[in-house]
């Protein structure tokens, strides 16, 4: 079955230090996977997929078949990066995502 | 461009009550998606729509129906409102499929009493 697994509810780091969000999948084809960003009171936002290859408000993610993992990362984390993030997983000819339950950043200062 | 209008913001109803979620994207998008964030549970599929005329049941259908009858409109039709329903709505639209990434609406809240 196709899962997508974010282990950690909320993570709180301090400003400037690095920042890892977990996310580990579950599916059997290739899969195509996405980070959505959602901070306080606004909708939910593209941050970044692993087909392009890009790299958005300083946050990369690299995805590690082997591994079945797509971990979100930032070197040094800033008060605005403060949000909800939802790691999605898209079911090649589904047109559909299965998103994970999601990890609240909180970056105190 | 206004990209993807949800109305309305907040609704409360009462236990078996209808009502309609409204979803408008100017985008010329052809993929549009009905999801439910719930606490702990993250965003759940209700029913998405590949072109007009054209809809599907996703995870979570039950008690929900849509039509695509434009490209642009997209409404959630709760039949019989319960308390189970209770929740945050979101509207989503893409281009080219879930592949090109989605474009959110800014959501309703649902409470139902």
């Amino acid at each position: 079955a196709q899962r997508v697994t974010q282990p950690e509810k909320l993570l709180s780091v301090f400003k400037g230090a690095p920042v890892e969000l977990k996310c580990n999948y579950s599916y059997s084809g290739s899969p195509e996977l996405f980070w959505y960003v959602q901070y306080s009171r606004q909708r939910l936002q593209l941050l970044l997929r692993h087909i392009s290859r890009e790299s958005i408000k300083g946050f990369t993610a690299d995805l590690n078949k082997g591994e079945t993992s797509f971990h979100l990362k930032k070197p040094f984390a800033q008060e605005e990066d403060s949000a909800m993030y939802y790691c999605a997983l898209s079911a090649s000819g589904t047109y559909k995502y299965i998103f994970g339950t999601g990890t609240r950043l909180k970056v105190l200062a | 461009n206004a990209g993807v209008t949800q109305t309305p913001k907040f609704q409360v109803l009462k236990t078996g009550q209808s009502m309609t979620l409204q979803c408008a994207q100017d985008m010329n998008h052809e993929y549009m998606s009905w999801y439910r964030q719930d606490p702990g549970m993250g965003l759940r599929l209700i029913h998405y729509s590949v072109g007009a005329g054209i809809t599907d049941q996703g995870e979570v259908p039950n008690g929900y129906n849509v039509s695509r009858s434009t490209t642009e409109d997209f409404p959630l039709r709760l039949l019989s409102a319960a308390p189970s329903q209770t929740s945050v709505y979101f509207c989503a639209s893409s281009y080219k499929g879930e592949r090109d990434g989605y474009t959110f609406g800014s959501g309703t809240r649902l409470t139902v009493v």
